[in-house]
């Protein structure tokens, strides 16, 4: 997994709770993304980073926000967790340097809010 | 509108047969395609990465093709083991656009003893 850790790897809370997934790398790689995993779908990007404190809207932003204080970590936040945000989470990182480069995915989150 | 398909959605073959997965994109302009595989509970790891040019990329007995005219990828799968049960997503990055990664849903593959 490229030296990529998420936190936690199963979490189940409740409807209307805030809940904070936490990514961390340890090969200093620029750029940084949050994806959800879903049946039915391929992985949705929903926020991305391509440095400390430079983040972007994804494809499926609403309900999420993000943060990146250090390379290494960079933290998904549900405000308000609803049931349609249950799902699988992936954090993936790209170097940035070099053509082709490519993302190096996390183990993944699997969120469940009831 | 970019999209990624990938076919058949589920395979079931029998260890030591070979198989193949087909890509069809509408992604432009067209950067680089790559094949990711992705055991059950894991994220994705990459198989195999081609550019424009390429129109063929082996990784072990994994084997990509590219034909960019028809916008079409294949990945073959030589002797299979129990081992590459999984599902196999092809990605497709744009040269422009803000969400430059699009994903296929993926091919689920299951080898049998």
């Amino acid at each position: 997994d490229a030296g990529i850790t998420q936190s936690p790897r199963h979490k189940v809370t409740e409807t209307g709770t805030p809940v904070t997934l936490r990514c961390h790398q340890t090969e200093n790689h620029r750029y940084m993304y949050w994806y959800r995993q879903d049946p039915g779908h391929g992985l949705r990007l929903i926020h991305y980073s391509y440095g400390v404190k430079d983040t972007d809207k994804g494809e499926v932003s609403d309900g999420y926000s993000v943060s990146r204080s250090k390379t290494e970590d960079f933290l998904l936040t549900l405000e308000s967790a609803t049931s349609s945000q249950t799902s699988v989470y992936f954090c993936a990182t790209r170097s940035g340097t070099g053509l082709p480069d490519t993302q190096y995915f996390g183990p993944g989150t699997r969120l469940t809010v009831l | 509108k970019n999209q990624v398909e990938q076919s058949p959605q589920s395979l079931i073959i029998l260890e030591g047969k070979n198989c193949t997965l087909q890509c069809n994109y509408t992604v432009s302009p067209f950067s680089n395609l790559r094949w990711y595989k992705q055991d059950t509970g894991r994220g994705p790891v990459s198989l195999t990465i081609m550019t424009f040019s390429e129109n063929t990329k082996s990784n072990g007995r994994y084997t990509a093709t590219l034909d960019a005219d028809t916008k079409q990828s294949s990945l073959h799968i030589t002797a299979s083991q129990l081992s590459d049960s999984a599902s196999y997503i092809c990605v497709v990055s744009a040269a422009s656009g803000t969400y430059k990664y699009i994903f296929g849903t993926g091919t689920r593959l299951k080898v049998l003893a």
